[in-house]
């Protein structure tokens, strides 16, 4: 079958960086996709990952492992406005999207 | 720009009754898709359209029908509502080239 799992629950302090990380088993891939999703409210893009390594973009980081099957979400400079749920989700050789639960991201002052 | 809009945004509903959520979207995206959220739980795909005229199944389609006559509308039908159907419902449609999906803000069901 195919998987996702990230962790359910994270806290970070504000200021600080946190590393959210998703692995998965998926029949293919074509492509590895980062959201956020503040409560109550819709999925907001983040970043997307085709090829291995860092994708930068301002505060936040996206990094993938093909062979490995592993991806992480970097978090830096963490605002009280980051606390949110992060999304990974891959998609597959049927460019379906497969979903991961979500990590809840908590940020203590 | 509205990007995609869902209708309504909240709504108590009888089991039995039968329910239209509206989505539409002014991107002129191919792709369109319904997903339902719940708890604990990643998002679920029920139904797809890649392009007007047609539709194919999700991942939990069972109790749900969706039509695409033309690219900007998608309505999902549950013919006959279940307890099991309380959930937020997402409507999405993407970019074919990266697949990136834009999200309506979602259409909260509660089915009693």
């Amino acid at each position: 079958g195919q998987n996702i799992d990230q962790p359910t629950e994270m806290t970070a302090t504000e200021g600080a960086i946190v590393q959210i990380n998703c692995t998965y088993q998926t029949s293919g891939f074509n492509g590895l996709f980062w959201y956020q999703q503040h409560a109550g409210e819709a999925p907001t893009f983040l970043s997307y990952n085709v090829l291995d390594g860092l994708e930068e973009k301002g505060r936040f980081s996206s990094f993938l492992s093909r062979s490995k099957g592993y991806s992480y979400l970097l978090l830096k400079e963490l605002q009280m406005k980051d606390s949110a749920s992060y999304l990974c989700a891959v998609r597959d050789s049927n460019y379906q999207l497969i979903w991961g639960a979500g990590t809840k991201l908590i940020i203590k002052p | 720009i509205a990007g995609i809009t869902q209708a309504p945004t909240s709504q108590i509903l009888a089991a039995g009754r039968r329910m239209t959520l509206r989505c539409t979207q002014d991107m002129r995206h191919n792709a369109m898709y319904w997903y339902r959220q719940d708890l604990g739980l990643g998002l679920r795909l029920i139904h797809y359209s890649n392009t007007a005229g047609t539709t194919g199944k999700g991942e939990v389609p069972d109790g749900y029908s969706v039509s695409r006559a033309n690219t900007d509308d998608f309505p999902l039908t549950l013919a006959s509502a279940v307890p099991s159907q309380t959930s937020v419902y997402f409507c999405a449609s993407s970019i074919e080239s990266t697949g990136e999906l834009f999200f309506g803000e979602g259409s909260r069901l509660t089915v009693l």
